[in-house]
């Protein structure tokens, strides 16, 4: 089945610091998710992308829907404390209901 | 964000055990989704539901039996569980039109469950 792969696994940054993370599939996909998660919570949406080629922001977020359309990228600018957490792709093939999620990369922010 | 709800936060059972575990979405969604995050593996669907209608079971087994009364509320009746089902289970809705594209899911916060 379609399998997302996300990297780098986790990462240790210091807090300032630019994060990059991205996405990556064999399969083609029309819908680009990403999500974040808080320990004991759910995955809470930051980015949906539609299109390849898109580049949304949501304030120090941008995420870029890469134009192969087998690929998403996610990056955070000048990283604070509150950015700790496990960041999800996901993504939907043309007009399925259903997505397929990442396995998540892991963000620690150091002080 | 108040959206998707889920209740009990946290629960404990044995595995003779009864036990249903409740969502709730006040989005005004017609599909709500059943998922399972084990730790350190992606999380993985176990059931959609489309206009009340199941439209998936992903192969899950039947001591996780899903109940939709309508297009709010969703419940996971659990029973006779193994340790094994520990787990977050997530609870999701999202907007769904046949022949659009996919629509977001939303998640509620999650049930941590815990299986003696």
């Amino acid at each position: 089945g379609q399998q997302l792969n996300q990297s780098p696994q986790s990462m240790f940054i210091q807090e300032g610091e630019d994060v990059s993370m991205n996405c990556t599939s064999s399969s083609i996909f029309n819908t680009w998710l990403w999500y974040k998660q808080d320990p004991g919570e759910g995955p809470v949406l930051l980015i949906a992308l539609y299109k390849a080629g898109e580049l949304t922001s949501n304030g120090r977020l941008t995420a870029q829907f890469g134009i192969t359309r087998k690929d998403s990228f996610l990056n955070i600018s000048a990283s604070i404390p509150s950015d700790v957490g496990i960041y999800f792709c996901a993504g939907a093939d043309n007009y399925g209901q259903n997505f397929v999620f990442g396995p998540g990369t892991r963000l620690s922010v150091l002080p | 964000e108040t959206g998707v709800t889920q209740t009990p936060r946290h629960l404990v059972m044995g595995m003779t055990n009864k036990k249903s575990l409740k969502c709730e979405q006040h989005l005004g969604h017609n599909a709500m989704y059943w998922y399972k995050q084990s730790a350190k593996k992606p999380l993985e669907l176990m059931f959609v539901y489309n206009f009340k209608e199941q439209t998936e079971n992903n192969s899950v087994p039947s001591r996780f039996s899903p109940e939709c009364p309508n297009s709010s509320h969703l419940f996971l009746h659990l029973h006779t569980l193994q340790p094994e089902d520990s787990a977050l289970y997530l609870c999701a809705s999202s907007q769904w039109t046949s022949g659009s594209r996919t629509d977001t899911q939303y998640f509620g916060p999650g049930t941590r469950l815990t299986v003696l």
